[in-house]
């Protein structure tokens, strides 16, 4: 099993519309959390940590479930601009500072 | 700041010659990190420094690939010799890693490599 799975997609959705990805780690011992944004031919972004109360910013919500071992990203309001590849991070804690970075999934909106 | 520097863009090679990449962390970052990208495995993690020590190098392929940081401003990933199975995008990323930051990686803009 690899330590950070998701599906690679590609979601492909319309404008104005809601779209969620998940993504789940191996790895009971993992800290912390994050998701990437990474554009065609582009190096991949923070977008946004994952606490484990859930967090918003903007029409961006990650949401942590540590019982399950997944955290999730969901998109509001889809705009043309968010077409994109996003990459779930996840980090060991404590002397094991190694990010390790799922495929990433592929998103498209269309108009 | 400039942010992560690397260097070629772009390195188009023949089997057997030797590759070297360049990079330039963000100054003030303690931790580096080389990952490589391909369309079936995605982004991978080589080897990273922590204040120009190499702490974990087990993602390396093989012997024909090595890394070094001689100060805290400048690190190389070298292959030798290369083969068309190394083509890929290599990234360097740097980050400071405290509560503050949160371990953000601030990645370069990656080094196109294509071995023919």
């Amino acid at each position: 099993r690899k330590e950070v799975e998701q599906d690679p997609g590609p979601f492909n959705v319309p404008e104005g519309a809601t779209v969620a990805f998940n993504c789940t780690y191996s790895n009971s011992a993992s800290q912390s959390f994050f998701w990437y944004r990474q554009d065609c031919r582009k190096e991949p972004k923070l977008l946004m940590s994952v606490y484990s109360s859930g967090n918003e910013d903007g029409r961006f919500t990650a949401q942590l479930n540590r019982a399950s071992q997944y955290i999730s990203l969901l998109i509001r309001d889809s705009k043309l601009s968010d077409s994109a590849t996003y990459l779930c991070v996840v980090n060991l804690s404590g002397g094991s500072y190694i990010p390790t970075f799922g495929r990433g999934t592929s998103l498209i909106v269309h108009p | 700041d400039a942010g992560v520097i690397q260097s070629p863009r772009h390195e188009v090679t023949e089997m057997g010659q030797e590759v070297t990449l360049r990079c330039k962390p963000i100054s003030g970052h303690d931790y580096l990190f080389w990952y490589r990208q391909t369309m079936m495995r995605g982004l991978e993690l080589l080897i990273y420094f922590n204040n120009n020590v190499p702490i974990d190098d087990s993602g390396m392929p093989e012997d024909r690939f090595s890394a070094k940081m001689p100060n805290a401003s400048f690190s190389t990933l070298k292959i030798q010799p290369s083969e068309p199975r190394d083509s890929a995008v290599y990234f360097c990323a740097s980050s400071h890693r405290d509560r503050a930051t949160n371990e953000k990686l601030f990645f370069g803009s990656g080094t196109q490599l294509s071995v023919l």
